[in-house]
């Protein structure tokens, strides 16, 4: 049984630029969400995907958006980047929702 | 007020100690109640979840007061590789969302 895995693990971009980070989710795992995590703080909900729609949302701009396909892997794309975009970009993946959420290792964004 | 609360540390025990940890949240309806563990640059891993009666894994207790929304976490004989984040974690009602609070940093000395 594959994990969640995420790619790229690292990435670099500039100011303003766009950037999309991929989340294959846990087989069987039928939920996936994306949390930001910035240095010394937990991570902080983005948004959630049930079945390819997404079903919840936390305080970010629209400018994060995301998509789940129907293999239940899912994309988070985020536009205009910004300095404090800075942050540990994590994705977890869920059978149940609510219960056996798995993290993959998350990919570290830098905007400079 | 945050939505959950946690003594942000750090903590540093020696070898051997019992450390306890809490956590409070705000929204009374919540669902269920989680710990996970932090390594540093790591993604967070699931330890234990909480429940009402209490639950045990080891050297780790975890409780759940509703009444109070209080969640607590004890690690007995602490070893040199429980050094981590803990993480307390709630979930729901609103956004099904798992709420993290800032995590409370563990370093164990020998």
């Amino acid at each position: 049984e594959t994990g969640v895995t995420q790619s790229p693990t690292h990435l670099i971009k500039t100011r303003g630029q766009q950037v999309t980070l991929r989340c294959s989710s846990q087989s069987g795992h039928n939920t996936v969400s994306w949390y930001q995590q910035a240095l010394g703080q937990g991570p902080q909900f983005i948004f959630q995907y049930y079945r390819e729609e997404e079903n919840g949302r936390g305080n970010f701009p629209p400018r994060f958006s995301g998509l789940q396909f129907p293999n239940y892997s899912s994309e988070l794309n985020v536009n205009a980047l910004e300095l404090d975009d800075s942050a540990l970009y994590l994705c977890a993946s869920s059978q149940i929702q609510g219960y056996g959420y798995t993290f993959g290792s998350g990919t570290r964004l830098t905007v400079v | 007020r945050k939505e959950v609360e946690q003594d942000p540390g750090p903590f540093n025990v020696p070898e051997g100690a019992t450390v306890a940890f809490n956590c409070t949240y705000s929204n009374s309806a919540s669902q269920s109640f989680f710990w996970y563990r932090q390594d540093c640059r790591k993604e967070p891993k699931l330890l234990m979840s909480v429940y009402s009666s209490g639950n045990e894994d080891g050297r780790f207790t975890a409780q759940l007061n509703r009444a109070s929304q209080y969640i607590s976490l004890l690690i007995r004989d602490s070893k040199l590789s429980d050094s981590a984040t803990y993480l307390c974690v709630v979930f729901g009602p609103a956004n099904e969302k798992l709420t993290f609070g800032t995590g409370t940093r563990l370093t164990i000395i020998p």
